[in-house]
């Protein structure tokens, strides 16, 4: 079955320094990969967007890359700052166009 | 852009009665909007897709004659719970995308909590 891991445990860094989240999936086939931010208690904000045939994309501070043969997407945030402490979700797209999400990987930046 | 609005942001009732979300897109026309469910720490499950003017889709396990999905119009849809029960209570989250849009935008969710 279709299956999109994220780490559960949670992820702590220093502020000022790369975070970088995995993505990793299995008997699956996207079209294209979706990043989104969730803050507690609130819905998700999407980030990025990036397709199969995308090896990397860039966003000011963020930048995924996306490898279809290791079924992996890295998603990371360069000069990482307390504000950036949410929960990263990953969600992937095939021929249906609906997107299945992983579990999210917690994010904290100390001070 | 894209901004996707909901209502009520919380909500409590007692065992029984039956409670109805909205949810708008302010700024675009939505021609498929998704509702979620989502439970402390877990992911986002979908239950349902609705197409403006057609009946919703279903994911497998979700009861649709207890979550009522209308999609009437290219801006609104609604979520009604019927007949809410304790098990019903959690984070209800709805998201809308346009033909012209890979992507969705999301609603800032509801918390259902049935007494």
């Amino acid at each position: 079955s279709q299956k999109i891991e994220q780490n559960s445990e949670a992820l702590n860094i220093q502020e000022g320094k790369t975070a970088t989240l995995t993505c990793n999936y299995t008997n699956y086939s996207p079209a294209y990969l979706q990043w989104y931010r969730q803050d507690p208690g609130r819905g998700p904000v999407f980030l990025l967007l990036i397709r199969e045939n995308e090896k990397e994309k860039r966003k000011e501070r963020l930048k995924v890359t996306f490898d279809t043969t290791l079924k992996q997407s890295l998603f990371h945030i360069t000069a990482s700052q307390p504000a950036d402490s949410a929960t990263y979700l990953c969600a992937l797209t095939g021929g249906s166009y609906i997107p299945t999400f992983g579990r999210g990987t917690s994010l904290i930046v100390h001070p | 852009g894209a901004v996707v609005s909901q209502h009520p942001s919380r909500v409590i009732c007692k065992s029984g009665t039956s409670v109805k979300i909205e949810c708008r897109s302010l700024d675009f026309q939505a021609t498929t909007m998704f509702w979620y469910r989502q439970f402390p720490k877990q992911s986002l499950m979908l239950m349902a897709t609705s197409n403006e003017g057609s009946k919703a889709t279903y994911e497998q396990g979700v009861e649709k004659d207890k979550f009522l999905i209308n999609h009437a119009s290219l801006t609104l849809s609604t979520l009604t719970v019927t007949s809410a029960h304790p098990e019903d209570s959690s984070f209800y989250i709805c998201s809308a995308s346009s033909e012209y849009q890979e992507t969705q935008y999301f609603g800032p969710g509801t918390r259902l909590l049935v007494l």
